[in-house]
């Protein structure tokens, strides 16, 4: 059954510092978020991508963060300054986006834990 | 504002014990409402959507219903496996983004 997949599952970095966390969607889909979680709080939405552009994004995600599909498969995420508070469960989903009528299914990846020292 | 409340926040059932748990939504026009379970550091699973007042699913032992106000997961005869984070959300008519719930915690014990 497909899935989908992201790398590394645990980073742990210092303050200051650039991480990019990656995920491969499944491969027919053509929707991808990305949503973090905050240790004991809600699955918070960042952004969605479609098309090669960001079709909508939270007020989390400001100008330290950013959104990749560098190849056909992969499908980043960067944060390029990081802080202490952007310690949380990060989690890329995708999705076929479904119709006017009918939604489609967001499939959830494993996460990646990010450690902000 | 899109908002999204489950209760309760956390319930301990015996095994084969069943109950309900439930999730109140407010959105301004609803695609569609999701229910997901959450292991401990892991994502969410995708268990059920839910499109309109009156429509139910079944999978297993879990059971999800849907009013135009709140949406119920319905557990029969819960195993120890169960147990999980159940997390509810909602998409709204204007937008792709899920808005969930803050989850309910489901111990069971054998």
């Amino acid at each position: 059954e497909p899935e989908v997949t992201q790398t590394p599952s645990h980073q742990v970095t210092q303050m200051g510092q650039e991480v990019i966390l990656r995920c491969v969607p499944i491969s027919n889909h053509l929707y991808f978020y990305w949503y973090r979680q905050i240790l004991g709080q809600k699955v918070e939405f960042l952004v969605s991508f479609y098309n090669n552009e960001i079709s909508e994004k939270s007020e989390i995600f400001d100008d330290q963060f950013s959104v990749e599909r560098p190849d056909g498969s992969n499908f980043t995420l960067k944060i390029r300054s990081t802080k202490l508070e952007d310690s949380a469960m990060y989690f890329c989903a995708s999705s076929n986006g479904g119709t006017s009528s009918f939604t489609d299914t967001q499939y959830f990846g494993p996460g990646t834990r990010l450690t902000v020292l | 504002e899109d908002q999204v409340t489950q209760s309760p926040e956390a319930l301990r059932l015996q095994e084969g014990e069943s109950s309900s748990l439930n999730c109140s939504y407010t959105v301004s026009g609803l695609r569609g409402l999701f229910w997901y379970r959450q292991d401990p550091g892991k994502g969410p699973e995708f268990l059920f959507t839910l499109y309109s007042a009156g429509e139910e699913k079944e999978k297993e032992r879990l059971k999800a219903t849907l009013t135009k106000k709140e949406s119920f997961l319905h557990i029969t005869a819960p195993k120890p496996e169960d147990s999980a984070t159940y997390l509810c959300a909602v998409q709204a008519a204007s937008s792709y983004k899920l808005i969930f719930g803050s989850g309910t915690r489901l111990l069971v014990r054998p």
